[in-house]
Parts: structure tokens; sequence; C-alpha cells
């Protein structure tokens, strides 16, 4: 457990609503990351945080955008959800002297 | 850029068989390479990873994987698996260094059933 908790868990929203999803950390790591999981494709990196206030794309950010403004919290913006966001999103981090990514518990979201 | 596959979505097995799942990765840069296991509603935990020195890596649960870098593989085994093995797997790729910048790529998961 390194400390990362997702909130919310579970949430059900319409088509065309924003959807902020959020990602807190305890323990001050520089790196964070924002996943979804998709049966059949693993798990595609939608954008990433080396710092505050500094992100980057990943490879499946159309339609989604990312804010850190302090270290500890790494927030996912749908801005207009569609149903083909419906997934399960996972945020992780990444020790700054370590190779590995630890995740947290995962937030499952369906769009109607 | 890398990027991973995982050559078997699905792999059943029968408790106490030896069971292999396979990973091929591709990378311009040298890699960090990594095995992760998902059981049902929970994230993703480290099963073993590999970043330099021996090619076999041990990990837990009784895993182990080997690096080869001939063939770009890393495949995972296990000598007699149990039905509690029963989960998601996923092989991942990272890039050493800054020249492979901060991301962690995956594959796209094999699902391994252990039968009684």
């Amino acid at each position: 457990d390194a400390g990362i908790t997702q909130s919310p868990r579970h949430k059900v929203t319409e088509t065309g609503t924003p959807v902020t999803l959020r990602c807190h950390q305890t323990e001050n790591h520089r790196y964070m990351y924002w996943y979804r999981q998709d049966p059949g494709h693993g798990l595609r990196l939608i954008h990433y945080s080396y710092g505050v206030k500094d992100t980057d794309k990943g490879e499946v950010s159309d339609g989604y955008s990312v804010s850190r403004s302090k270290t500890e919290d790494f927030l996912l913006t749908l801005e207009s959800a569609t149903s083909s966001q419906t997934s399960v999103y996972f945020c992780a981090i990444k020790v700054t002297d370590g190779a590995e990514a630890f995740f947290g518990q995962g937030t499952r979201l369906t769009v109607v | 850029a890398q990027s991973v596959t995982q050559l078997d979505s699905q792999v059943p097995v029968f408790e106490e068989a030896p069971v292999e799942l396979r990973c091929n990765y591709s990378s311009s840069v040298s890699v960090y390479l990594f095995w992760y296991v998902q059981y049902p509603n929970q994230g993703l935990q480290l099963l073993l990873k590999y970043l330099s020195g021996s090619t076999l890596v041990k990990g837990i649960n009784g895993f182990e994987a080997e690096f080869n870098k001939s063939q770009t593989s890393f495949h995972l085994r296990k000598p007699s698996v149990h039905i509690s093995d029963t989960a998601e797997y996923f092989c991942a790729v990272k890039g050493t260094g800054n020249t492979g910048g901060f991301k962690t790529i995956f594959g796209a998961g094999t699902r391994l059933f252990v039968k009684a």
C-alpha cells in the first residue's frame, strides 16, 4: 500500500456531464499516472504528471484533462462524458528512486 | 517508444500443473520489465521485476520470469499453480533513465484460470 486513495470508487453519470476523479497520495511522490482499463486492451495511459503543474499526455488522452496543483492530488476530468469513457480508471504513483508503479484500487465509471 | 504483446489472452490450467504466461516487448532503448497481478475487483500489485543483473527473476507467490534480450521476451512461469493463482496477469515495460521517459506501458493481460 503506497498510500493511494481514489475517489469516488464507483460513479454512474449521464452522457454530456462533466466528471472529476481524484487521486490522493500521502507520501509526496513526484510521479503520478492515470490509466484506464478495458477488456482486451490492458491498461492504457491517459495522462501523467512529473511534478506540481507538470503534466503530459499519454496514449489515450483525447476527451480527458488533468490538473496537479498540489503534490498529493492528481485530478482527472472528463469535460463531457461519453459512453466510450465507461471504464475502470486507475491511479498510480512511482517513487522517485524506484522503477515500478503502485496502484490505487480503481474507480469504476459508467456513462449512460 | 515501447510496446508489449502478451501472446495469450486466456490460459486454463489444472491445479498443481506448471504454467507459462508469455510476454514479448519492443523498445528502442534499454528497458525495465515487470509482471503485475490483478485479483478480481482489486488494483494491480507487483509480482516481480527485472531491472538489471541476473536474467532469472524470482517474485512473490512462487512465480519467476526470465529476461531474454535476444528474443525480447519476459515469460512468467510457475512450476505448480494453485486455485488462488486465478487472476489476470499483466506484463509491462518502462524505458530506463530519462531517455526512456517516465511511462510504464502495459500489455493487454492474460487471464489465468486454475481448475481443480
